[in-house]
């Protein structure tokens, strides 16, 4: 159980465009999402957290008008990297929490990443 | 502040136990995480504490001491595919999950 699926796990784009990365929790309902951001040989930054049904809540520094999020249901939340520059190369991870009781309510699991590179 | 100490990396050899350290300052504590991450991919959930004690999984365990802000992870019979980062995280009284660096652990043959 607590599978989470992230697609796609690659992406190479040009300077200026838009990519959307999809997190999907396969096997149990998501009341919150994380979306994380990783750099090479760093710790993992937190973007924002996400409930489902009402707006993102992102970490300071990070643009919530570059960087769109949205949990339209249960099992799904969107990261939209809006006019992606190549300093926007990286590698983002969502996790989800189901949050129902005991150990699994605080539990994130994580997808296996998407791997951003901005060219 | 909060904060999350951690070292940064470890050396041991396949077939040996090693136990990796986690300190904590945090404002509150509502548990305590560990999670497995290989290079290049992202991190699987190991264990959580929330109470006082030791926790056996198999061959990886985990310690806790809330008193003294502290707990460890420890690897038993290690494995070449045990060389992983392992990453501390706890979370405070407002429920963020407050991340450590990691420790990247080399298994030697």
């Amino acid at each position: 159980g607590a599978v989470v699926s992230q697609h796609p796990s690659w992406v190479i784009c040009k300077s200026g465009t838009s990519v959307k990365i999809e997190c999907r929790s396969l096997d149990f309902q998501a009341t919150t999402m994380f979306w994380y951001r990783q750099f090479p040989k760093q710790s993992l930054m937190l973007m924002a957290t996400s409930n489902e049904g009402s707006k993102a809540t992102y970490e300071q520094g990070v643009e919530k008008d570059k960087f769109l999020i949205n949990h339209a249901s249960l099992t799904l939340s969107t990261l939209t990297v809006t006019s992606a520059h190549p300093e926007d190369s990286s590698f983002y991870i969502c996790s989800a929490r189901s949050g129902t009781s005991g150990e699994e309510k605080e539990t994130q699991y994580f997808g296996p990443g998407t791997r951003l590179l901005v060219l | 502040g909060q904060n999350i100490d951690q070292p940064t990396e470890m050396t041991a050899t396949e077939g040996a136990i090693v136990q990796i350290n986690c300190t904590y300052q945090t404002s509150g504590f509502n548990g305590l995480f560990w999670y497995q991450q290989h290079a290049g991919e992202a991190p699987t959930f190991l264990s959580y504490n929330v109470l006082d004690g030791l926790e056996e999984k198999g061959r990886f365990s985990s310690f806790l001491s809330r008193s003294k802000g502290y707990s460890y992870l420890l690897l038993k019979e290690l494995q070449m595919k045990d060389s992983a980062s392992y990453l501390c995280a706890v979370l405070d009284s407002n429920y963020q999950l407050i991340w450590g660096a990691g420790t990247k652990l080399i298994i030697k043959p």
